[in-house]
Parts: C-alpha cells; sequence; structure tokens
C-alpha cells in the first residue's frame, strides 16, 4: 500500500507558479499518481492524473521522475481562486480493489494576493 | 449533465436516530465509494462497491451501512450504532474498480448530530 507524504501548507501569492511535492517511496508498478483539489464543502476534484515523465493539461503539470518516487504538482501563474487542500493519490490500476486508494491530509495552499 | 448527486446537503439527526444518505450518479460508473471527512482531515474510506449487489468495508465501517441495489445508486446509512457520526460524508463514483481513471465526487453531505 503506496503512502503519500505532502507537505502539510504552502502559502504563495498570485500569479507565481507553485509547485508541490509529494512523497510515495513504496509506489507499485501498476500504481498511478492523480492529484485532487478540494475547496471547503465541496467534494474533491480531479486535477491530473499520470505514470511517468510529465503531463501537462489546460490547469496543472504533473512532473514523475523516473523512480517514481516523487512527483511534483505544478499550477503555472496561480490566483486567489487556487486557494484550496491538494491531495496526492498513488493507486492500484488493476481490478484488484483491495489495495485501496487513500487520501492523505493533503496541502493546504493559500494565495496571497 | 452527468454527474453524482448527493442528498441531503445538510441533515440532523437527533441521538439514537438511523439517517440514510443519498448518493445517485448517471456516468454510468461501475465503482462507488463512500468517504467521510472531519475538519481538517483528509478522507477516510468507510465502504465500496465494484458492482451491484456487492460491498466491501473499507476502514471505518462500524456503524454505517449501505445497498448496491442498482448501478446507480449507493445510499448510506448512519446507524445509532455509530458514535461519532458528526461529519461530512462524500459519496465517489469510477469508471474502474481501481480508480485509475479518477474518481467523480459529489458535492457532500454535512451531518449533525443534534
Amino acid at each position: 500500500l503506496a503512502k503519500t507524504t505532502q507537505p502539510i501548507s504552502m502559502d504563495s501569492y498570485e500569479g507565481q507558479e507553485v509547485n508541490i511535492t509529494c512523497s510515495h517511496n513504496n509506489i507499485a508498478t501498476n500504481d498511478y499518481i492523480t492529484w485532487y483539489q478540494q475547496f471547503p464543502s465541496q467534494g474533491p476534484r480531479f486535477i491530473i492524473q499520470g505514470y511517468k515523465t510529465k503531463v501537462t493539461n489546460e490547469v496543472a503539470s504533473l512532473f514523475i521522475p523516473a523512480d517514481r518516487k516523487s512527483s511534483t504538482l505544478s499550477l503555472p501563474r496561480v490566483s486567489l481562486s487556487d486557494t484550496a487542500v491538494y491531495y496526492c493519490l498513488v493507486g492500484d490500476t488493476g481490478s484488484n480493489r483491495d489495495d485501496k486508494i487513500i487520501f492523505g491530509k493533503g496541502t493546504r495552499l493559500h494565495i496571497l494576493p | 449533465d452527468g454527474g453524482i448527486t448527493q442528498s441531503p446537503k445538510y441533515l440532523f439527526r437527533k441521538e439514537g436516530q438511523n439517517v440514510t444518505l443519498s448518493c445517485e450518479q448517471n456516468l454510468n460508473h461501475d465503482a462507488m465509494y463512500w468517504y467521510r471527512q472531519d475538519p481538517g482531515q483528509g478522507l477516510r474510506l468507510i465502504y465500496y462497491s465494484q458492482i451491484v449487489n456487492d460491498f466491501q468495508k473499507g476502514d471505518i465501517a462500524e456503524g454505517y451501512s449501505v445497498s448496491r441495489e442498482k448501478k446507480e445508486s449507493f445510499p448510506l446509512t448512519v446507524t445509532s450504532a455509530q458514535k461519532n457520526p458528526t461529519a461530512f460524508y462524500l459519496c465517489a463514483s469510477s469508471i474502474g474498480t481501481g480508480g485509475e481513471d479518477g474518481y467523480t465526487f459529489g458535492s457532500g453531505t454535512r451531518l449533525t448530530v443534534v
């Protein structure tokens, strides 16, 4: 079961690029890395998912080194509305759901004006 | 629009009562999940279901029960045996049973014991 470790909180300023790193030393071969964003009193929202190297979509980039023991979520030019909790998840892609995907406490990102 | 609908948004329960939280999805997802979130904490898995008429306990199933009679629906009952039920409850679904295509979450139900 791959456990993840993220910083508890981060502060940044509007317009800056924010990088949140997640450690997952015990990641398994079949595991994907997925990031979610959660605003207060709402359900988490899928941001990005990757297996290795780099993935980019319209909201973020995900950098995964060759050993896959960590990953970095990159948010370009953040705004106040990016203030939220960000979760890094590592989970099995197979049909065996016994290896449950765990949400940790996430990283509380606070964007300042 | 496809998505997950949780109801009600707010729910108040008297001690000793059972309450049922509704979760409906029209995404044709096979797997559905219930999570509990306490203030400042992450999500903890209560129950999950990979297929109709089958479900599995998560990490904190005691005091909760579920059913999966239809693919679209996965109601959660918080029983009187759950000693500290006040929390934010989130329902989710995924295409695959491993969540490899990502989870879609509902907007949550906030349960308060009065």
